[in-house]
């Protein structure tokens, strides 16, 4: 089964600073998709990226950075200098895909980090 | 491109009560989901669908929820009866079909079991 962990629940920073979200998962698949998404106080989940599990190049999006490890299993996510309006909730989430069993595109989400950027 | 389209926003009933929740999906997209998002918690997927199929709904408390997605378009979530633990926003997504895409969300349904 399928399982996506965040052992960090929340983090406080201040602005500026840079911080880093852990994500750690499991599969049985060798064929599967990771993804992060920010939950802003709005409520709505935006997409920020996605990985397959082939393409092991750590990827930079402004201040943004993550950091595909496929020897531990972890997908961390990284803001550079981060701002007030970083402040969110971040989830991290896997896709599978179920080859033998005809079903696919399940997406399991972690249990979210809560980020505080302060003044 | 209209994105995934929720209603109610938010929604308030007593326990035992009945309750349905809307979804309109990006067009085009094979694939939806409902999740179950309690506060302070990951989301959680109730039931998935592949077109007017259910591929999962492992986790569906098929006691009191109920979803149907008739045309392989909208889809509703039904709650019949309603329990103070399933106060939590309810959110849609909806995803293309290959299993490399990203799947957009709604913005929730909240609701408030009294």
């Amino acid at each position: 089964a399928q399982k996506v962990t965040q052992a960090q629940t929340e983090i406080s920073v201040v602005e500026k600073e840079d911080v880093t979200l852990d994500c750690v998962y499991e599969t049985r698949d060798t064929t599967y998709y990771l993804f992060w998404y920010k939950q802003p106080p709005s409520g709505e989940l935006v997409f920020l990226i996605r990985r397959n599990s082939f393409d092991e190049q750590n990827e930079i999006s402004g201040r943004y950075s993550w950091n595909f490890q496929k020897s531990t299993s972890s997908f961390n996510f990284t803001i550079t200098a981060s701002q007030v309006v970083d402040s969110a909730v971040y989830f991290c989430a896997l896709s599978e895909v179920f080859i033998l069993t005809g079903g696919g595109n399940k997406l399991t989400f972690g249990t979210g980090t809560q980020l505080k950027v302060e003044l | 491109e209209a994105g995934v389209a929720q209603s109610p926003r938010y929604k308030i009933i007593e326990k035992r009560q009945s309750v349905a929740f809307w979804c309109n999906p990006i067009s085009g997209h094979a694939t939806l989901y409902w999740y179950q998002q309690i506060l302070g918690q990951g989301p959680k997927l109730l039931i998935q669908f592949q077109n007017n199929g259910v591929v999962d709904d492992s986790q569906l408390p098929k006691d009191r929820f109920s979803a149907e997605r008739l045309k392989g378009v909208d889809s509703t979530l039904k709650i019949q009866p309603a329990k103070l633990e399933d106060s939590a926003v309810y959110l849609c997504a909806s995803r293309a079909g290959s299993r490399n895409t990203e799947a957009f969300f709604g913005q929730g349904t909240r609701l408030t079991v009294v």
